[in-house]
């Protein structure tokens, strides 16, 4: 079965500019994860979707930060406008669902930002 | 609040038998989780425990106590390219999040 698919596996923008980021899960996975990694960390969760609805979003920095999952299958994380700080991995993660079943990441986008 | 505590930092040798602990302390718990990173690559999933006990998995196993916030994941016959860093992850209930700690940077030497 394919894994799950992230793009861009790079990318390099000014501070201030708009970024976006896609996601594709592995088929028949309703529950999709974006988690930010810093350098020499463990991922931290910005926002977990159930289908097309967003579950938690309660660690995403809304002021600058967007995502939407709009037919329940691929992601988009936005950022706009990009700081310093965000500098970073963004990892996408999906699984089955439920308590026991294991995340599934795909290979993350590293940001950039100068 | 949630705390999950891991060495940042181990080394074996080839050949050799590794322990890597993990301490949580964490509202309410759902499952633990060991997953894989390598350098610049994504979290692989190694192992789920949500009962006591072991769980042995080929050359990797983990162990619970949920009573005492303990888990460690046992690494035998360890290879090169088990280096790598290992990430404790705890599932909350209430959110069905995943939790991780800072991981453990795992280097093997010949």
């Amino acid at each position: 079965e394919a894994g799950v698919v992230q793009s861009p596996r790079y990318k390099i923008i000014e501070k201030k500019q708009p970024v976006a980021f896609w996601c594709n899960p592995i088929s028949g996975h309703n529950t999709l994860y974006w988690y930010l990694q810093n350098l020499g960390q463990g991922p931290e969760l910005l926002i977990r979707y159930e289908n097309e609805e967003a579950v938690d979003d309660s660690q995403l920095p809304k002021d600058r930060f967007s995502a939407e999952r709009l037919k329940g299958v691929d992601s988009t994380l936005k950022i706009q406008p990009a700081e310093l700080g965000d500098s970073a991995v963004y990892l996408c993660a999906s699984s089955l669902g439920g308590p026991h079943s294991p995340l599934h990441f795909g290979n993350g986008t590293r940001l950039t930002v100068t | 609040g949630q705390n999950i505590d891991q060495p940042t930092e181990m080394t074996a040798t080839e050949g050799a038998i590794v322990q890597i602990n993990c301490t949580y302390q964490t509202s309410g718990f759902n499952g633990l989780f060991w997953y894989q990173q390598h350098a610049g690559e994504a979290p692989t999933f190694l192992s789920y425990n949500v009962l006591d006990g072991l769980e042995e998995k080929g050359r990797f196993s983990s162990f619970l106590s949920r009573s005492k916030g303990y888990s460690y994941l046992l690494l035998k016959e360890l290879q090169m390219k088990d280096s790598a860093s290992y990430l404790c992850a705890v599932k909350s209930p209430h959110t069905d999040k995943l939790i991780f700690g800072t991981g453990t940077r795992l280097q093997v030497f010949p």
